[in-house]
């Protein structure tokens, strides 16, 4: 299986802050990297497909890049609505393995 | 839009099956394009991917569960099924189904999750 590591697994930010999480994976994925958002008892939401490619009801302060191992989610201006936890999500071979999350939490 | 739904047991008995059934609907269930998936969350922790069924009946598992777990299409209902034998207080979790995208299988749709506990 292919592990996948997110870091930091939390963190403390205030509306309007820029953010950046971290996800490495255990081998190379060429661009199988996608993201997602979790609200707590909610199912999660999806996000970013192929490591950059913001689907189109997602908000454009969101953005992601990477590829090979290495992969970063960016929220430019945080709002209220986005104090959630963030996974990401190997797609390159199964089993389709997800990071643990990192817990954007408010300052 | 599409939407998934699960149904089934809140409770199961330890050594006994899981089943459950997701319905979707608002989408076609026998397209090349998706694959039907399932993916569960111990409470408190992350997301693990469970399996996936395409609409030809092709099934993937992940190897921890392989063969304890069987997952089914039923294409005239729009349903698809997981079932899970010999369950344990580690299979509690929350369910979820949700659908996947086949060519770069990222998960654009999801059922709310059903609440599995595994206890006598």
């Amino acid at each position: 299986d292919i592990q996948m590591t997110q870091s930091p697994s939390s963190l403390s930010a205030s509306i309007g802050d820029r953010v950046t999480m971290s996800c490495r994976a255990g081998q190379h994925i060429n661009r199988f990297l996608n993201w997602y958002q979790q609200k707590p008892g909610k199912a999660p939401n999806f996000l970013i497909s192929a490591a950059s490619s913001v689907q189109s009801a997602v908000p454009s302060r969101f953005s992601a890049s990477g590829s090979g191992t290495d992969f970063t989610l960016t929220i430019s201006s945080l709002q209220p609505e986005d104090f959630a936890t963030y996974y990401c999500q190997q797609s390159y071979v199964p089993p389709y393995t997800f990071g643990l999350g990192t817990s954007l939490e408010i300052k | 839009q599409v939407q998934l739904q699960e149904s089934g047991p809140g409770l199961v008995k330890p050594s006994q099956t899981l089943s459950l059934t997701c319905t979707v609907s608002g989408g076609s269930i026998s397209s090349d394009d998706y694959y039907w998936t399932w993916i569960r969350q111990h409470p408190g922790k992350g997301l693990e991917w469970v399996g996936y069924i395409s609409h030809t009946g092709d099934t993937y598992f992940t190897p921890s569960l392989r063969g304890r777990v069987t997952t089914s299409l039923d294409t005239s209902k729009k349903q698809f099924s997981l079932n899970l034998t010999s369950v344990t207080a580690a299979d509690t979790a929350v369910y979820f189904c949700a659908r996947t995208k086949s060519d770069w299988r990222y998960f654009d749709f999801w059922g709310q999750g059903i609440l599995v506990t595994v206890s006598s």
